[in-house]
């Protein structure tokens, strides 16, 4: 068990509707990373957050967003859903920018 | 940009096999390489990881060497485990960090009895 925990750990929509993946970083831990593994793109970076602020972009869509709040929990948005969305979502934290990173078990969303 | 290519999988043994699991990388600048595992059902552990040319990281048996010359991180074990069955990823950072890892495909590696 890493510390790094994401609810729900399945999620079953359909296409057009909105969804919201949550992850809550291990204790102490200041930075998240967001990142979508599939099986024809692989596992890609999406966003870091730290302490409240984005620090990096990766290959995120305009249709997701995510933010960090106070508590350091963070929550990734994913809106006008398309079948290729279905994915595995990780969350990843860290202490802070550079250091190793912590992977949550992951939310499997799919798209029907 | 940066990329990672990993050899195709599966990887299939028998226990007590030598592994090796190929990753070359393409990066500009001086990355840092990092090996990590996926167990079914969970997330990414980190293996290993060298963060400079000719350093070597090890874990659990697991060694790889940064070969900056060969841009490869090959991984390697000398008697794999039943219990070694999982994903195995190769990344990169394009700094000195841990941010904005760039994964290989995944190696699959499946070890009978």
């Amino acid at each position: 068990d890493s510390g790094v925990t994401q609810t729900p750990k399945h999620l079953i929509t359909a296409t057009g509707q909105r969804v919201t993946l949550r992850c809550s970083p291990r204790s102490g831990d200041l930075s998240v990373y967001w990142y979508q593994q599939s099986l024809d793109q692989g596992l890609q970076f999406l966003i870091q957050y730290y302490n409240g602020e984005e620090r990096a972009k990766g290959n995120i869509l305009e249709r997701f967003s995510a933010q960090q709040f106070p508590d350091l929990h963070s929550e990734l948005n994913l809106s006008s859903l398309e079948l290729g969305d279905s994915a595995l979502y990780f969350c990843a934290s860290s202490v802070d920018l550079n250091n190793e990173q912590f992977f949550g078990p992951g939310t499997r969303l799919t798209v029907l | 940009g940066n990329s990672v290519t990993q050899m195709e999988g599966p990887v299939t043994l028998s226990e007590e096999a030598f592994l090796t699991i190929n990753c070359t990388y393409t990066a500009t600048g001086y990355p840092s390489l990092f090996w990590y595992v996926q167990y079914p059902g969970e997330g990414l552990q980190l293996l290993l990881k060298a963060t400079k040319a000719d350093d070597k990281g090890s874990n659990k048996g697991f060694e790889a060497t940064y070969r900056k010359e060969t841009t490869s991180f090959h991984l390697e074990k000398g008697s794999v485990q039943v219990s070694d069955s999982a994903v195995y990823f190769c990344a990169l950072s394009d700094n000195t960090g841990f941010q904005k890892l760039v994964f290989g495909t995944g190696t699959r590696l499946l070890v009978s009895p």
